[in-house]
C-alpha cells in the first residue's frame, strides 16, 4: 500500500529565508508525487507534480521539488519565503493507474515571520 | 471558468440524522472524487466516479456512506445515521479524464460537517 509521511506538522521561517518541507513516500510501484497548498478557507491547489520525467520539478509561486528514489523523498523547497506563502502544504502520492486516487500526508503548516 | 463548487459550505446536524452534500464539478470533467479531511489531518480518499459509475469506492468507511452521480455531472454524498465521528470537511475534486498521470485534480472549498 502507498503512504506518505510529512516530517514536521509546523514549520516556521523568516521572510526571505529558505523554505524546506519534507515528504517521504512508500510505494510498491513507481509513484506519481504531488504537492498541494491549502490557503485558509480555500480549496486545495496543485503546486507541482512528478510524473517520471525530470526529477527536479518546478511549480508555481517559485516552489520546486526533487524526486530522490534512493531516499524515497520528494521534499518541497523555495529559496526565499514570502509572507503570502503562509499556508498548509500537503504531499500526496498516486499509483497513476487507479483513476488518480491520491493518498495524502498529514500536512505541514508553514508560518512566515516578518 | 467556474471551479468546483460545493454546497452547503457548512452543515450542522444532530447525531442520527441523514445528510446530503452536493458537488458541482468543472463542466466537462468526467472524473469526480470525494475526500474527507478531519481536523489536523490530510484529505482521505472516499470514492471516485468515472462518468456515472463509481470506479473505486474503497475509501467509504462503512455502509452509512453512499454517493451518486446519476447524470455524470453533479454528485451527492449521502450519510445516514450520522455519528459525531463523521464531523469533518468533505472535499470534492474533479479532473478532465481521471488519468492519474496527466490529469490535475481541481478541488472545491469543501463542506464542513458538524455532528452534534
Amino acid at each position: 500500500a502507498q503512504s506518505v509521511t510529512q516530517l514536521g506538522s509546523h514549520v516556521s521561517v523568516s521572510e526571505g529565508a529558505l523554505v524546506l518541507l519534507r515528504c517521504n513516500y512508500s510505494s510498491s510501484v513507481p509513484p506519481y508525487l504531488f504537492w498541494y497548498v491549502q490557503y485558509p478557507n480555500q480549496g486545495l491547489q496543485l503546486l507541482l507534480k512528478y510524473t517520471s520525467a525530470a526529477t527536479l520539478v518546478k511549480g508555481i509561486n517559485g516552489f520546486e521539488a526533487e524526486f530522490k528514489k534512493s531516499e524515497t523523498s520528494f521534499h518541497l523547497t523555495k529559496p526565499s519565503a514570502h509572507m503570502s506563502d503562509a499556508a498548509e502544504y500537503f504531499c500526496a502520492v498516486s499509483e497513476g493507474n487507479q483513476g488518480g486516487k491520491l493518498i495524502f500526508g498529514q500536512g505541514t503548516e508553514l508560518s512566515v515571520k516578518p | 471558468g467556474a471551479g468546483v463548487s460545493q454546497t452547503p459550505s457548512n452543515k450542522v446536524t444532530e447525531k442520527g440524522k441523514y445528510v446530503e452534500l452536493r458537488c458541482d464539478p468543472i463542466s466537462g470533467h468526467t472524473a469526480l472524487y470525494w475526500y474527507r479531511q478531519s481536523l489536523g489531518q490530510g484529505p482521505e480518499f472516499l470514492i471516485y466516479f468515472q462518468g456515472t459509475g463509481a470506479a473505486d469506492d474503497s475509501g467509504l468507511p462503512n455502509d452509512r456512506f453512499f454517493a451518486v452521480r446519476p447524470e455524470g455531472s453533479v454528485s451527492t454524498l449521502k450519510i445516514q445515521r450520522t455519528e459525531r465521528g463523521d464531523s469533518a470537511v468533505y472535499l470534492c475534486a474533479s479532473s478532465l479524464t481521471g488519468d492519474g498521470v496527466t490529469d490535475t485534480q481541481y478541488f472545491g472549498p469543501g463542506t464542513r460537517l458538524t455532528v452534534l
